[in-house]
């Protein structure tokens, strides 16, 4: 099955800097890659997602990039702000029928003033 | 538009005994995934419910169960509790065919003592 790897598990920047989340994959046949942010005590929210017909993704100061022959997939936030403190989860999917989210461990953004 | 809504959001239960949770996704969405989030194993697929029917599942025990009904709402069941069944609970609902975009409920905390 796929096996999704996410490193750093933590990561600590200084507000307006950038910060950057790195996955592998394993199955060549993922084609479906987003991304979550959970806060404390909250739901994992959506912020932004990439299909594999596609290189890069930008959504205001969030960028996911997707390099389909390496298997990698990375997630850049420019201008952190203390808000931008989260847990981050990449995920690897395979989209059709009986499709199911295959998530990283997780990796603790904190931004610090 | 309201989210996915899950109940109860928080239960403890004995161990030995069961449990049951509900989940009812956003209006329209027809697949129900449900997520086993903890420490130590982070976020883990159980089973996919779609049309009644479940589509896909996850490497867990039989004692973990679900079902969905007719008007999409689910239902995950877990018997003969173990304290290691200790987790937030998550529900993620889609459009189906697709498998993008699951969006999360806030999920149910159980605690097994």
């Amino acid at each position: 099955g796929e096996n999704v790897e996410q490193h750093p598990s933590t990561l600590s920047v200084q507000e307006g800097d950038s910060a950057v989340i790195k996955c592998t994959y394993s199955d060549s046949a993922s084609n479906y890659f987003p991304w979550y942010k959970q806060e404390l005590g909250k739901r994992p929210q959506l912020i932004i997602d990439i299909r594999s017909n596609v290189g890069e993704k930008k959504d205001q100061r969030i960028a996911v990039t997707l390099n389909k022959t390496a298997k990698h997939f990375s997630l850049h936030i420019t201008e952190t702000q203390p808000e931008d403190s989260a847990v981050y989860f990449c995920a690897a999917s395979k989209t059709g029928t009986a499709s199911k989210l295959t998530f990283g461990t997780g990796t603790r953004l904190q931004v610090t003033l | 538009k309201a989210g996915v809504t899950q109940t109860p959001r928080y239960l403890i239960k004995t161990r030995g005994q069961q449990v049951t949770l509900s989940c009812s996704p956003i209006s329209g969405h027809r697949s129900v995934s449900w997520y086993q989030q903890t420490p130590g194993q982070g976020l883990q697929f159980l089973f996919e419910y779609f049309s009644e029917t479940q589509r896909n599942k996850g490497n867990f025990p039989g004692r973990f169960s679900g079902r969905q009904f007719s008007n999409s709402r689910s239902e995950m069941n877990v018997s003969t509790l173990e304290l290691g069944d200790s987790a937030l609970y998550l529900c993620a609902s889609s459009l189906p065919w697709e498998g993008y975009g699951y969006t999360f409920g806030s999920g149910t905390r159980l605690t097994v003592v």
